[in-house]
């Protein structure tokens, strides 16, 4: 199974930086990784999907980067409806897993 | 509107079974794979179980093969997850997601449910 880590687990940052998350898969995934956002007690909500593309709607101070085992993924100006926990996962072949969670927080 | 509902569950004894429910709408349910996720009080996301849009293939994690079965009614546009002998670390909100699948390329699970709470405890 493909194992997915995360850094840092926790990240404290002000409104208006520009943070970055990284994911490394234990093997290569060539691009498909997706990076989730998830608030206390909702479900997840997609951001990015295949490495680097962001869904429709999602506001574009998120980016997302990487191939291969190394991905990145980055908001160009914290708001404060950003913080929250961001995950990434792996599709490139079963079990999807995911990383085990960033939690970017106010400092 | 796009929309998953989870439903059925509940407070069940160690070793007892538990069929989660997911009733989709909005979408042609039979063209997509869905996904089953949970997540353990306070902790991480954890993919369980997908099944193909026609049945024909499902995969598990393997914490929880041989113990759950995850099925679809395309009839009904509803997913089902049948959890037998639970055990204090099935214990979750167990959330139902879509594959958004278009022309050769997966774009992730785009639509999620808001969760169902499994508590296994006696």
């Amino acid at each position: 199974d493909i194992q997915m880590t995360q850094s840092p687990s926790t990240l404290s940052a002000s409104l208006g930086d520009r943070v970055t998350i990284t994911c490394r898969a234990s093997q290569s995934i060539s691009s498909w990784l997706a990076w989730y956002q998830q608030k206390p007690g909702k479900a997840p909500k997609l951001l990015i999907y295949k490495a680097s593309s962001l869904k429709t709607g999602v506001p574009s101070r998120f980016s997302g980067s990487g191939s291969g085992t190394e991905f990145t993924l980055t908001i160009g100006s914290l708001q404060a409806d950003d913080f929250a926990t961001y995950y990434c996962q792996h599709y490139n072949s079963y079990p999807y897993t995911f990383g085990q969670g960033t939690w970017l927080e106010i400092k | 509107q796009v929309q998953l509902v989870e439903s059925g569950g509940g407070v069940v004894q160690p070793g007892k079974s538990l069929r989660l429910s997911c009733a989709a709408s909005g979408f042609m349910f039979s063209r997509n794979a869905m996904h089953w996720v949970r997540q353990a009080p306070g902790k991480g996301l954890e993919w369980v179980a997908v099944i193909s849009s026609d049945e024909r293939n499902k995969y598990y994690a393997d914490s929880v093969k041989g113990q759950f079965t995850i099925s679809r009614d395309n009839s009904k546009n509803t997913l089902y997850l049948q959890m037998n002998s639970l055990g204090i670390d099935d214990t979750a909100v167990y959330y139902c997601a879509r594959e958004d699948y278009r022309s050769g390329t997966i774009y992730g699970m785009d639509v999620w449910g808001q969760g169902t709470t499994v508590t296994v405890s006696s």
